[in-house]
């Protein structure tokens, strides 16, 4: 059961957007709508910021954006600030079989 | 306010059997998939299982199945994680989060994390 793939790590520029890929397969991201994204800071918990592919739950910024075109599910963070500074983490849960994706570290320059 | 709470950190020696705690509150315990994650140090989040409390249906990822016991009390809103025999590869924080829906996906919230050491 592979994890998803994600970029080890982007970078941008307060003010810019910036894009984090995540690839399944057909037999996840391609099929399921129930891809979700998580910020984690350091020493703390993960924090859901996207689920069922594009919705954000009340409190989320709407910087925050998830989109989807085959088996890649991509989230996109408009206007960084600097506490966008985190990791990201994308989930697929078809069903009950859930994966993560690798992590992807965002740096704001 | 939905919340976990989950147990305190642990230090273990190897073989040792070790169980930790997520109790549930805010909601109702036995309508929502709860999950376990494991996080070793300095690196990313790994799925571990489900527990469905309300008749304790479990689904375990293949990585750990035979590994760890997932169980839940409904009198307490409690979830567990269990390990028979601890190994120092079992070092990590240890999330339990609830799912919001299998349709949707998506866990929400997640406990605050309970950091497992193992070592002689």
């Amino acid at each position: 059961q592979s994890a998803l793939t994600q970029p080890a790590s982007v970078s941008g520029s307060p003010g810019q957007s910036i894009t984090i890929s995540c690839t399944g397969t057909s037999s996840d991201v391609g099929t399921y709508n129930t891809v979700s994204w998580y910020q984690q800071h350091p020493g703390k918990a993960p924090k859901l910021i996207i689920y069922a592919g594009t919705k954000r739950p009340s409190g989320v910024s709407d910087r925050f954006s998830g989109s989807k075109s085959g088996n890649t599910a991509s989230l996109t963070i408009s206007g960084l600030q600097t506490e966008d500074e985190a990791d990201y983490y994308c989930c697929s849960s078809a069903t009950t079989t859930v994966k993560f994706g690798g992590g992807t570290i965002l740096t704001v320059l | 306010e939905v919340q976990l709470v989950q147990s305190g950190a642990e230090v273990k020696k190897p073989g040792e059997s070790l169980k930790i705690s997520c109790k549930a509150s805010g909601y109702s315990f036995t309508t929502y998939w709860i999950g376990w994650a494991r996080q070793m140090p300095g690196k990313g989040l790994e799925w571990m299982g489900l527990i469905y409390p309300g008749d304790s249906d479990t689904r375990y990822s293949p990585s750990f199945q035979g590994q760890v016991s997932i169980s839940a009390d409904k009198s307490s809103d409690t979830a567990y994680l269990q390990w028979s025999s601890l190994k120092a590869s079992d070092t990590a924080v240890y999330y339990c989060a609830r799912l919001l829906s299998t349709g949707t996906g998506g866990f929400d919230p997640w406990g605050q994390g309970t950091l497992v050491t193992v070592s002689s």
